[in-house]
């Protein structure tokens, strides 16, 4: 079983759309999850971390963890065509806090 | 504030040749990644530097694969004798110290193909 296994979508949605994220994790050790935005043609960039315990907001993003189904969320509200990207969950992972696994990506195009 | 800075963007290498792939991290920063995308695969942690040290290459190919962060200038992943499989886009990070929830700053990588 892998580590981390996200949707692959893609995703298409209108302008102004909730956008829903998702992925699911192996190991109930994990402490923090990590939500990473690639646009195309550039490295990642990091969106938000949560830890296990809840959800964070930020924004017009919310990261959610559901411990038991290990279970990891972004939701994007009044999404933008400039929200269009590659949306990486990555869990730091193999006993260590630098190492990530990342999930292979859900492609989002949100059109105006 | 540059960034973390990969070079070259794309690099074009026939099979049988060697890749030298430079980074160089944000200023201040003394902690390196190195990274590889494969297409239709998530990033994959290959290496871990700080300054004139290898923390951890568990993630490196056994053969052809180096990686060096010397005293100075860019950190450097070598691959010896490219093959087609090489092909992906390789991306380096840094982070000021061993990182943790607060993640890295990542370049925008550096597009390896091999004809």
């Amino acid at each position: 079983q892998k580590e981390v296994e996200q949707d692959p979508g893609p995703l298409s949605v209108p302008e102004g759309a909730i956008v829903s994220l998702n992925c699911t994790y192996s190991n109930s050790a994990f402490q923090y999850f990590m939500w990473y935005r690639q646009y195309s043609r550039k490295g990642p960039e990091l969106l938000m971390y949560t830890y296990s315990s809840g959800n964070k907001e930020d924004g017009r993003f919310t990261a959610q963890v559901d411990k038991s189904s290990k279970y990891i969320s972004l939701f994007i509200r009044d999404s933008q065509p400039s929200d269009s990207a590659t949306y990486l969950c990555a869990i730091p992972s193999g006993g260590s806090n630098y190492k990530l696994t990342f999930g292979k990506g859900t492609l989002l195009t949100v059109n105006p | 504030n540059a960034g973390v800075m990969q070079n070259p963007r794309h690099l074009v290498r026939r099979r049988g040749q060697e890749a030298r792939l430079r980074c160089s991290p944000m200023k201040g920063h003394s902690h390196v990644y190195w990274y590889r995308q494969l297409p239709e695969e998530g990033l994959k942690f290959m290496v871990y530097l700080q300054k004139e040290n290898i923390i951890d290459e568990s993630g490196m190919p056994k053969e052809r694969f180096s990686a060096e962060f010397p005293k100075e200038g860019p950190s450097i992943l070598r691959i010896q004798q490219v093959v087609r499989g090489d092909s992906a886009a390789y991306f380096c990070a840094s982070s000021p110290q061993r990182t943790g929830e607060d993640g890295y700053t990542f370049g925008s990588g550096t597009r390896l193909t091999v004809v």
